[in-house]
């Protein structure tokens, strides 16, 4: 069975420091997907990235970056320099395919609070 | 691209009435689309799985009977909670995607149902 552990359940930081939101998954699959989704307090969720099982290279999106280890089985999630706009939750998610067809399973999610 | 478009966003209804929550496909086909629901700072939770043409697929512990889902079309499922209780009172959500490289799972924006 898929499983997605976000042991962080409320991460406060400052503005301007620096955030790493941790994800642990467990499948058995050789060919998985992991994404990360930000909700906003108006609840909708926002796509941030997907990632394939073959693909283990770090990403970098402006204040965001990723790493992907598969050999600890982890996602984590870095924001940089965090403004008070990336308070949210953030789910991190995977599934066994990419084709639409088949459900994402969550984790519990991270709730973080930046205080200006 | 892949615009999930989800109404109402909240709805308040008295116990014992029922609620029709839509979701559409604006720029794609789904096949396939998916609801989960959301109770206050917790995870998302499938609730069940929409399929054009067929009975949908529920997660054990959803009562079929209560959550009534149709799939009538490619861009159209709908969820109706029958004779709603307060309990039933939480934050719903589908999603669809095309899949392929360039898209993660799509969200409709969610609706929030509050059962009095």
């Amino acid at each position: 069975a898929q499983k997605v552990t976000q042991a962080q359940t409320e991460i406060s930081v400052v503005e301007k420091e620096d955030v790493t939101l941790d994800c642990v998954y467990e499948t058995r699959d050789t060919t998985y997907y992991l994404f990360w989704y930000k909700q906003p307090p108006s609840g909708e969720l926002v796509f941030l990235i997907r990632r394939n099982s073959f693909d283990e290279q770090n990403e970098i999106s402006g204040r965001y970056s990723w790493n992907f280890q598969k050999s600890t089985s982890s996602f984590n999630f870095t924001i940089t320099a965090s403004q008070v706009v990336d308070s949210a939750v953030y789910f991190c998610a995977l599934s066994d395919r990419n084709s639409g067809n088949t459900p994402l399973v969550f984790g519990k999610g991270t709730r973080l609070s930046v205080i200006a | 691209g892949a615009v999930v478009s989800q109404h109402p966003s909240w709805v308040i209804c008295k116990s014992g009435t029922s609620v029709k929550i839509e979701c559409r496909s604006l720029d794609f086909q789904a096949t396939t689309m998916f609801w989960y629901r959301q109770f206050p700072k917790q995870s998302l939770m499938l609730m069940a799985t929409s399929n054009e043409g067929s009975k949908a697929t529920y997660e054990q512990g959803v009562e079929k009977d209560k959550f009534l889902i149709n799939h009538a079309s490619l861009t159209l499922s709908t969820l109706t909670v029958t004779s709603a209780h307060p309990e039933d009172s939480s934050f719903y959500i589908c999603s669809a995607g095309p899949g392929g490289d360039n898209y993660g799972y799509t969200f409709g924006s969610g609706t929030r149902l509050t059962v009095v």
